[in-house]
């Protein structure tokens, strides 16, 4: 969804360097998340944020970090990478609506590579 | 874990309806039932979802049977470019505490000339 970019689209680096993977919105949601998936898995969680001055943990936080600069932007980190966070990873948007439903919209992703 | 089971692959052709079933027998009355795809590596895409109406988009339709333990996805003419993992989630109302979409292993569907 041209709504929802990521940058990098894809990155090379090596062990233990710091990393960071950025998205944006342009859908004005307030809910953002990050998802990592490896190759023949679905997505998993790793952090998410449901506004501005929210930060939570998802199901494999550790080594990564997180930033909600402002509504529309929700940076991802790497302090240290490690070959084992090869992966594709994606960010998404949501917000709730009327009735309950809660619809996440994907960006295109960014395949990252640690050496 | 997914709340769902879809089978692990269908074929279909071109141009004809693609009928893509999922199990959601442990369903709760406040869960929605959420359809996306991904193509390749691409990010997931929404398709559809519904709570107990059957619902239509411009993409396709889902039909959610009385009891709610189950859904169909209907894509109704095909083409090359619907090949993709198609996937079925049930999701609290208000995304739950976390928000998150528990992704399963998805039905890889590819249609064929």
């Amino acid at each position: 969804d041209a709504d929802v970019t990521q940058t990098p689209r894809n990155r090379i680096t090596k062990t233990g360097k710091r990393i960071m993977l950025e998205c944006s919105q342009t859908k004005g949601h307030d809910r953002m998340y990050w998802y990592r998936q490896d190759p023949g898995l679905g997505l998993r969680l790793i952090y998410y944020s449901f506004d501005v001055k929210d930060i939570n943990k998802g199901e494999i936080s550790d080594g990564y970090s997180v930033s909600r600069q402002a509504q529309a932007k929700f940076s991802l980190s790497l302090e240290s990478a490690i070959p084992n966070q090869t992966a594709l990873y994606f960010c998404a948007t949501s917000d709730l609506q009327f009735g309950g439903s809660d619809t996440q919209y994907f960006g295109p992703g960014t395949r990252l590579t640690v050496l | 874990d997914a709340k769902t089971t879809q089978p692990t692959s269908m074929d279909c052709a071109e141009g004809r309806a693609a009928n893509l079933p999922c199990n959601h027998s442990t369903i709760s009355g406040n869960e929605y039932v959420y359809w996306y795809r991904q193509i390749h590596s691409q990010g997931p895409q929404y398709i559809i979802h519904g709570l107990k109406n059957n619902e239509t988009n411009e993409m396709a339709s889902l039909i959610i049977t009385e009891d709610r333990k189950s859904s169909t996805l209907i894509l109704p003419h095909a083409t090359l470019r619907d090949t993709a993992v198609y996937y079925c989630i049930v999701s609290p109302l208000y995304g739950g505490s976390q928000g998150n979409l528990i992704f399963g292993k998805g039905t890889k569907l590819s249609v064929k000339p």
